[in-house]
């Protein structure tokens, strides 16, 4: 089915420890975004991208990293993991005539111990 | 910048019964206007969006929003809840601006009961 595949769907992390969160979409959108999500707080906004070769800061994008060298894939890098990047993190796309039409991936959750 | 508030946390509510979950907004700019709807373990999805145009806006699974702009207020109502209508729902504002960004709430749990 098309739509954003996120790999890993879960991950367990020692402080300190570095991963890339895999993110892909095979529909062509222009635009892709980071979200967090913690219990009570929504979504936060962690980078975002209008397109290959460019990427932006959102909210919260302190100890993170983002790249897009494709326009189908655009993966979140932590390089020191910290208890405070724990949270369970969305990637979506969306493309500049879909009227927001943001498609979601089905998250990653990442503890860090 | 923009701001979302929903008002409450969580809403319990009798299957059959009307819901109603608050949302209000805060922006120097004009927004666009959404609801998302998140089922437990999934990504979120699209339930509705306010554009432009009438301020009553209908969505899927027969949800319905209206937007108040004197209010800055965009509330999601539904006449009758089902069981299946149990999850977390979140609203999201936008400024319009080209890169298409979403600033969410802090979302609403609701659980409806037998």
């Amino acid at each position: 089915n098309a739509g954003v595949t996120q790999t890993p769907k879960f991950r367990i992390l020692k402080i300190g420890q570095s991963m890339t969160l895999q993110c892909a979409q095979d529909m062509n959108h222009n635009y892709m975004y980071w979200y967090r999500q913690d219990p009570g707080m929504g979504l936060k906004l962690i980078y975002y991208s209008v397109g290959a070769g460019i990427t932006d800061k959102g909210e919260v994008p302190n100890g993170y990293n983002v790249s897009r060298s494709t326009t189908e894939d655009f993966p979140l890098r932590l390089e020191l993991a910290a208890p405070s990047q724990t949270s369970v993190y969305f990637c979506a796309s969306s493309s500049w005539d879909s009227n927001y039409g943001y498609t979601f991936g089905s998250g990653t959750r990442l503890t860090v111990v | 910048a923009q701001s979302v508030t929903q008002l409450d946390s969580q809403v319990p509510v009798f299957e059959e019964a009307p819901v109603e979950l608050r949302c209000n907004y805060s922006s120097s700019v004009s927004v666009y206007l959404f609801w998302y709807v998140q089922y437990p373990n999934q990504g979120l999805q699209l339930l509705l969006k306010y554009l432009s145009g009438s301020t009553l806006v209908k969505g899927i699974n027969g949800f319905e929003a209206e937007f108040n702009k004197s209010q800055t207020s965009f509330h999601l109502r539904k006449p009758s809840v089902h069981i299946s209508d149990t999850a977390e729902y979140f609203c999201a504002v936008s400024d319009r601006a080209g890169a298409q960004k979403l600033v969410f709430g802090q979302g609403t749990r609701l659980t409806i009961n037998p």
